[in-house]
C-alpha cells in the first residue's frame, strides 16, 4: 500500500505569510497531483507534476516534484484568506487509474 | 468540460433506511468511476472502483453488501448505502475517469453529505 504523508497536518497563519506543505512517500510515482478542497465541495485539481525536479508555478503557488519522484512540496507566497482550505497531494498507482491521496493539510489564513 | 455531477448534495434520513447517491459525467463518457468517503478534516479514502457493465472492486475493509455500487452506463454510477446507521454519516465523493481526456486522472463531483439520525 502506498502511503503519502503530508506535513504539517494543520497550519494557521496570518495573511501575508509564506508557507510550505510537504508530501512524502517511500514509493516512486510517475506523477503527482495537488488538490485544494473547500468545505462541502469536491477537490479541485491545482497541478500535476511528472518529471523529477520539476517546478511549476500557479500565481503565488509553487509546486516542486522531488528529483527521485518520491516527494513533493507546495509553497504559497503571501498567503491570503482565500487560500484557506484542505490541501491534498495524490498519486496514481495501485492499478486501474486509482489515486492514493495524502493525509491532507488543513490551512487557515487569517486577516 | 469534464463535469461530474452528484445528486443529492445533502441528505438526512432515519436510521435503517437505504440511501442512493448518483454520480453522472455530464459531458464525457467515463471508463471508470470511483467512490470515496471523507470524514471531517480528513483526507479522501477510496471505497470502490466501478467499471461500466461489471462488478465494482471494493477496497479492503469496505463492506460490499453495505455499499452497493451500480454502474449501468458510461455516464452514471450509483452508490446505495443500505440500512444506514449513524456511523455511516459522512461526506461521499465520486470521481470519473476517461482515457480519452488524458491529462487529469480523475474528475471529481461536489460530494454528498449524508447524515443519518
Amino acid at each position: 500500500t502506498q502511503l503519502l504523508e503530508q506535513s504539517p497536518q494543520f497550519l494557521s497563519i496570518q495573511e501575508g505569510e509564506n508557507l510550505t506543505v510537504y508530501c512524502n512517500s517511500s514509493s516512486v510515482f510517475s506523477s503527482l497531483q495537488w488538490y485544494r478542497q473547500e468545505p462541502g465541495e469536491g477537490p479541485v485539481l491545482l497541478v500535476t507534476v511528472v518529471t523529477g525536479g520539476e517546478v511549476k508555478k500557479l500565481k503565488r503557488l509553487t509546486f516542486q516534484f522531488g528529483d527521485a519522484r518520491k516527494d513533493s512540496s507546495l509553497h504559497i507566497t503571501a498567503a491570503q484568506p482565500g487560500d484557506t482550505g484542505l490541501y491534498l497531494c495524490a498519486a496514481a498507482g495501485g492499478g486501474g487509474n486509482k489515486l492514493t491521496f495524502g493525509t491532507g493539510t488543513q490551512l487557515k489564513v487569517e486577516l | 468540460g469534464a463535469v461530474v455531477s452528484q445528486h443529492p448534495s445533502w441528505v438526512i434520513c432515519k436510521s435503517g433506511t437505504s440511501v442512493k447517491i448518483e454520480c453522472r459525467s455530464l459531458d464525457f463518457q467515463a471508463t471508470t468511476m470511483f467512490w470515496y468517503r471523507q470524514f471531517p478534516k480528513q483526507s479522501l479514502m477510496l471505497m470502490a472502483t466501478s467499471n461500466e457493465g461489471s462488478k465494482a472492486t471494493y477496497e479492503q475493509g469496505v463492506e460490499k453488501d453495505k455499499f452497493l455500487i451500480n454502474h449501468a452506463s458510461l455516464t452514471l454510477s450509483t452508490l446505495t448505502v443500505t440500512s444506514a446507521h449513524p456511523e455511516d454519516s459522512s461526506f461521499y465523493i465520486c470521481s470519473a475517469y476517461s482515457r480519452v481526456l488524458g491529462n487529469q486522472p480523475q474528475h471529481f463531483g461536489d460530494g454528498t453529505r449524508l447524515s443519518i439520525l
